[in-house]
């Protein structure tokens, strides 16, 4: 079954710096993979989805992330981090099977 | 609004009671989820329902059922509560495979 793994459950920038959140993952066919984002109290929220179309995909509120067969990684970035940034991040993958597996989920504090 | 609506958003329960939790889609979603979101852990699948009329097992069943109404509800039952069922909950639709999840805003139970 297909898996993934995000690297630091707790991620700390500063206003205005680069958001490096990192996703590895594991599967045996093409994957689908996704990140969502989530804030207190609220359900998850789609960001951005790599469905082969195209390796660099762009989402909203100014993220995108890099599909890398060759690492197996999805790794999610912004250039500039915003106060509104602060959030709970999750990394998935899905197979056709109506199989979806989530991260352990990273936490995004963004500092003044 | 449109979306995945449940219901009720917090609940307290005595070990060995019984509820549902509802869940109800005004998207036409063919497949509906049930997680569970524990610190640490993500997102684990209870139940999912690829379609009308069908459920399956997903990661965590033990210890709760499911029934998928129509297309557009799906409901979650635990039987007899324990304390390990403390959690919140998540209902989820999706159109496809390739389809991000669209979220419900979650119930947060707690057994005591």
């Amino acid at each position: 079954a297909q898996s993934v793994t995000q690297l630091g459950s707790h991620v700390s920038v500063s206003e205005g710096a680069l958001v490096l959140l990192r996703c590895n993952y594991s599967s045996s066919v093409p994957p689908y993979l996704f990140w969502y984002v989530q804030y207190p109290n609220q359900g998850l929220q789609l960001l951005l989805k790599y469905t082969s179309a195209a390796t660099l995909v762009k989402g909203i509120n100014g993220f995108e992330a890099e599909f890398k067969k060759s690492e197996t990684s999805f790794h999610l970035t912004k250039p500039s981090a915003h106060m509104s940034d602060a959030a709970e991040y999750f990394c998935a993958v899905s197979d056709r099977n109506n199989d979806m597996r989530f991260g352990a989920g990273t936490r995004l504090t963004v500092k003044p | 609004n449109a979306g995945v609506t449940q219901t009720p958003k917090f609940q307290v329960l005595k070990t060995g009671q019984s509820m549902t939790l509802q869940c109800a889609q005004d998207m036409n979603h063919n497949s509906m989820y049930w997680y569970r979101q524990d610190p640490g852990m993500g997102l684990r699948l209870i139940y999912y329902s690829a379609s009308e009329g069908t459920t399956d097992k997903g990661e965590v069943p033990n210890g709760y059922n499911v029934s998928r109404l129509n297309k557009r509800e799906f409901s979650l039952r635990l039987e007899s509560a324990a304390p390990s069922q403390t959690s919140v909950y998540f209902c989820a639709g999706q159109d496809g495979f390739n389809y991000g999840y669209t979220f419900g805003s979650g119930t947060r139970l707690t057994v005591v």
